[in-house]
């Protein structure tokens, strides 16, 4: 069974940077595509951005700017750093597993297959 | 504001169907068929229920379909159960430099 855990903590200043990390218990971890996505308090669902095992990346053009996805292969993690944050980066942090494309045509996958149970980012001073 | 549009609720009484829809555009839902669905029940993670518009993954039941007409999206559940009450969202690919879009959610009152 795919599980995935993020870590990282709970609070952070205004203007600060966000860290956090998820950790994958998947033998295939290197065969997959990596998401980040965040829900706001009483709101909807947000995609950040993925990352493949080479490190190839993709964000969502919106907050491109102030994100950066890394891997690390040796421990099955991957890492999401937000710089600039404000309070409307107060949210739950999810990470997902998104599937590798179809072998026969190359078709790349866009949907989420495994997440996290999320953690909740706090940006406050 | 979301990308794709959803109704705010919807409610129906155990055993009846619903369908929730997903209004998208000619750059989104309606030119790809990769538009996925996921319940959310309250503190807990989302859940893939459709991907690529009216597949289901392994352990999800059939009462859950999935299709798709023009740039609007349907999820529909048959024979509703009080299990099912949860939000519901949908998501589609929408190309180079979008990537990928998440409609506001509708949370299913099961009466």
């Amino acid at each position: 069974q795919v599980q995935l855990q993020e870590s990282g903590p709970g609070l952070v200043r205004p203007s600060e940077t966000l860290s956090l990390t998820c950790t994958v218990s998947d033998d295939s971890f290197s065969n997959y595509y990596w998401s980040w996505i965040r829900q706001p308090p009483e709101k909807g669902l947000e995609w950040i951005g993925y990352i493949y095992s080479s490190g190839i990346t993709t964000y969502n053009p919106s907050l491109k700017s102030r994100v950066t996805i890394s891997v690390d292969t040796s421990r099955n993690q991957f890492s999401l750093s937000l710089n600039s944050v404000t309070a409307a980066d107060t949210a739950v942090y999810y990470c997902a597993r998104v599937p590798p494309p179809y072998k026969n045509t190359g078709t790349y996958k866009y949907y989420f297959d495994y997440w996290g149970q999320g953690t909740l980012v706090t940006v406050s001073s | 504001q979301s990308a794709l549009t959803q109704a705010a609720s919807v409610s129906a009484s155990p055993g009846q169907s619903i369908t929730i829809s997903c209004s998208g555009t000619s750059r989104d839902v309606g030119k790809y068929d990769l538009v996925s669905w996921y319940q959310q029940h309250p503190g807990k993670a989302p859940k893939l229920m459709i991907y690529e518009v009216n597949k289901r993954p392994s352990g999800i039941y059939n009462r859950f379909s999935g299709s798709k007409s023009g740039n609007t999206a349907f999820l529909t559940i048959s024979g509703l159960q009080a299990e099912d009450e949860a939000y519901y969202y949908c998501c589609s690919y929408a190309g180079s430099g979008t990537y990928v879009v998440f409609g506001g959610g509708t949370k299913l009152t099961v009466l």
